[in-house]
């Protein structure tokens, strides 16, 4: 079973351009999840969607936009990259039926904005 | 707001020791507190989940403890082994907030 899995791998990014990080799940969970993970800061959410057709913002979501079209992806877009937003990204998913919300996540995209 | 302490100073133990990491938290108690292991260059993994009327929990080598009066969760690793080196988050989870996760503490088990 793949789970989760996102693309590209790493991707190196001129300030300006924009990008979008792919994420697909073959779990049929109904949320998903975009984090990022800095050194020393953990994991914050940015965007989140508890179901298809409806996303919601987290902790960190200036800068970026999804899309939540099918219960299986969820892009993750960054309209004008710039610096601070060279971190690894990652993708989860977690049944979201009520209760514990134990996630899956996918493997990372490294992004390095120059 | 709700904030997740992990000691940011790396654990170094001798293997077959047992390891024990600590996650702290200030307001209000979670509903369940879990803990995800992370290799580097990997997604973290899920290990083991406690809930808020649960003092312990345990799977094979891992043990988890919950104190709601200290807002405390210990994580214990029975016999650890070199391959237990990761780096090991905690994170809280309560009805109505989304998942709130920790910087995490790494761990070195030396043969």
């Amino acid at each position: 079973t793949a789970g989760i899995t996102q693309a590209p791998t790493s991707q190196i990014l001129a300030a300006g351009r924009s990008m979008t990080l792919r994420c697909t799940q073959d779990m049929r969970h109904n949320a998903m999840y975009w984090y990022r993970q800095d050194l020393g800061l953990g994991l914050r959410l940015i965007h989140y969607s508890n179901t298809a057709g409806t996303t919601g913002k987290g902790e960190v979501p200036d800068g970026y936009s999804v899309s939540r079209a099918n219960t299986d992806d969820f892009p993750l877009t960054l309209a004008s990259a710039v610096p601070s937003q060279t971190s690894v990204y990652f993708c989860a998913s977690s049944e979201g039926t009520g209760g514990a919300d134990t996630q899956y996540f996918g493997p990372g995209t490294r992004l390095t904005v120059l | 707001s709700q904030k997740i302490e992990q000691n940011s100073e790396a654990l170094n133990i001798q293997e077959g020791k047992t390891a024990t990491l600590t996650c702290n938290y200030t307001n209000y108690s979670p509903a369940y507190l879990q803990w995800y292991r992370q290799d580097p260059g990997r997604g973290p993994v899920f290990l083991l989940l406690i809930r808020e009327n649960e003092k312990e929990k345990r799977k094979e080598r891992l043990k988890v403890t919950f104190d709601t009066t200290l807002k405390q969760s210990l994580f214990h690793i029975t016999a650890s082994q070199p391959a237990d080196s990761a780096t090991y988050l905690c994170a809280l989870e309560r009805w109505g907030f989304k998942t709130i996760f920790g910087a995490g503490t790494r761990l070195f088990v030396k043969a």
